[in-house]
């Protein structure tokens, strides 16, 4: 079966500017999960949704958001890119919350921001 | 405060022999899991085992083991018979409570494998 899907890979961005990424979790998975990863910061949880709801968020600022879609598909959005927002952004999926057998991680979206 | 500490330097390991990840964390919370992933240069975090607060026996997965000393809040991963491909990064996470899905990774261990 399909697993996580992250679009697009790669993305150069200019300070400033908007961004969009998607993520198309597994077949059946109702659990979408962000993070952002930086050689700094490590993984950092961003926002999780399940079932078009946000469930959790992180400490980021307000220019980081997302939505879920009734399809299960996810986009997280990043307003007003800083050089700092410059990362690999993971999206995990799951069946439902408090999963015990794992999350399916996506390969990525590695953003550059210059 | 820091939720996972994994504090060991990168590490070469010898084909075919074990190794040995240490990871502790720190909760207060009863019902916890304890997660390891495999992300190699490609990027994709890969699952490779769970450790559940509640669980009575250490988690096993093929090559996998987790050593969890619950006192010593201590959730080492060994891996066993290194193989070349197990050259990656390996991050320890945790998830408090049940009725989440946010994970809290350590900083990582560097393992490559030489023949």
């Amino acid at each position: 079966k399909a697993g996580v899907t992250q679009t697009p890979r790669y993305l150069i961005k200019t300070r400033g500017q908007q961004v969009t990424l998607s993520c198309s979790p597994i077949s059946g998975h109702r659990s979408v999960s962000w993070y952002q990863q930086t050689p700094g910061q490590g993984l950092q949880f961003l926002f999780e949704y399940f079932s078009e709801t946000q469930r959790n968020k992180g400490n980021f600022p307000g220019r980081f958001s997302g939505r879920q879609f009734s399809n299960s598909r996810s986009e997280m959005n990043v307003s007003t890119l800083e050089l700092g927002d410059s990362a690999l952004y993971l999206c995990a999926s799951s069946l439902r919350t408090g999963s015990t057998y794992g999350y399916t991680f996506g390969s990525g979206t590695r953003l550059t921001v210059v | 405060a820091q939720k996972i500490t994994q504090t060991q330097p990168g590490m070469f390991v010898q084909e075919k022999e074990a190794v040995t990840l240490d990871c502790t964390y720190d909760t207060s919370d009863p019902s916890y899991g304890l997660f390891w992933y495999k992300q190699p240069s490609s990027g994709e975090m890969i699952f490779l085992i769970y450790q559940g607060s509640y669980d009575q026996q250490n988690a096993t997965e093929g090559r996998y083991s987790l050593n969890f000393q619950k006192a010593r809040k201590s959730a080492n991963l060994v891996i066993s018979a290194s193989q070349l491909g197990d050259s990656a990064m390996y991050f320890c996470a945790m998830r408090e409570g049940d009725g989440n899905n946010r994970l809290a990774f350590g900083k990582g261990n560097q393992v490559v494998v030489i023949p």
